[in-house]
């Protein structure tokens, strides 16, 4: 069965600090590859997603991911973040045998000012 | 307008009840989910319908039972419930099957706490 790991459970950054979350996923064949994100008391809201193509993928809000298929992860980030940023950021897989999104664990990012 | 609503948006019931909540889209899609989220933001599929039909059922208790009158409205209905059920529910939708490689996009939660 597919499983999404996020190892940060809880970051806490500066405004301005580059940012970096890790996602790896355990799955053999085809993946497409989801990053979301839920602010505080929201729902979730799509930040950028993988399906082909380019590894390298840009999403809204200045976020990109890359996929690096050798080690089985998609990592998030970001140049600089934001106070505005604090929220919570799911990695999520889908693969060719599942009609469903697997969601890792989340990690808490806290932007302090 | 909102793609994927749900009502209610806060519910909050005493164990034993029987409680509903409703989600509707109106993105044209084919395929809708339930998720749960529980306390600890975990996020775990519960239910997919595809076109009226059910999809997928993770081993979810049969208090939990999902109705599907139509391809834009999946609703959930809870019997018993039970402190565990406490959670956030989320109702999502994608135009196809997820393996497609299409977008799931969630509605606003639905919070439910039982007392």
């Amino acid at each position: 069965a597919q499983s999404v790991s996020q190892h940060n459970h809880h970051v806490i950054l500066s405004e301005a600090a580059s940012l970096e979350l890790g996602c790896n996923y355990s799955y053999g064949g085809t993946v497409n590859l989801f990053w979301y994100v839920q602010y505080p008391g929201q729902h979730l809201q799509l930040l950028l997603k993988y399906f082909s193509g380019d590894p390298l993928v840009k999403g809204i809000k200045g976020f990109e991911a890359e996929f690096i298929k050798s080690k089985f992860s998609f990592n998030l980030r970001k140049p600089s973040v934001q106070w505005s940023d604090t929220a919570e950021y799911f990695c999520a897989v889908n693969t060719g045998t599942a009609s469903k999104l697997t969601f890792g664990t989340g990690t808490r990012l806290q932007v302090t000012l | 307008d909102t793609a994927v609503s749900q009502t209610p948006k806060y519910l909050v019931t005493q164990m034993g009840n029987d409680k509903s909540i409703k989600c509707e889209q109106n993105l044209g899609h084919d395929t809708m989910y339930w998720y749960k989220q529980d306390s600890k933001k975990f996020l775990k599929i519960m239910f997919s319908y595809n076109n009226k039909e059910l999809i997928i059922n993770e081993t979810v208790p049969n208090r939990f039972s999902p109705k599907s009158p139509d391809k834009a409205h999946l609703n959930l209905h809870i019997n018993s419930l039970e402190l565990g059920d406490s959670a956030v529910y989320f109702c999502a939708s994608s135009q196809d099957r997820a393996f497609s490689g299409n977008t799931i996009y969630f509605g606003e939660g639905s919070w439910l706490t039982v007392v």
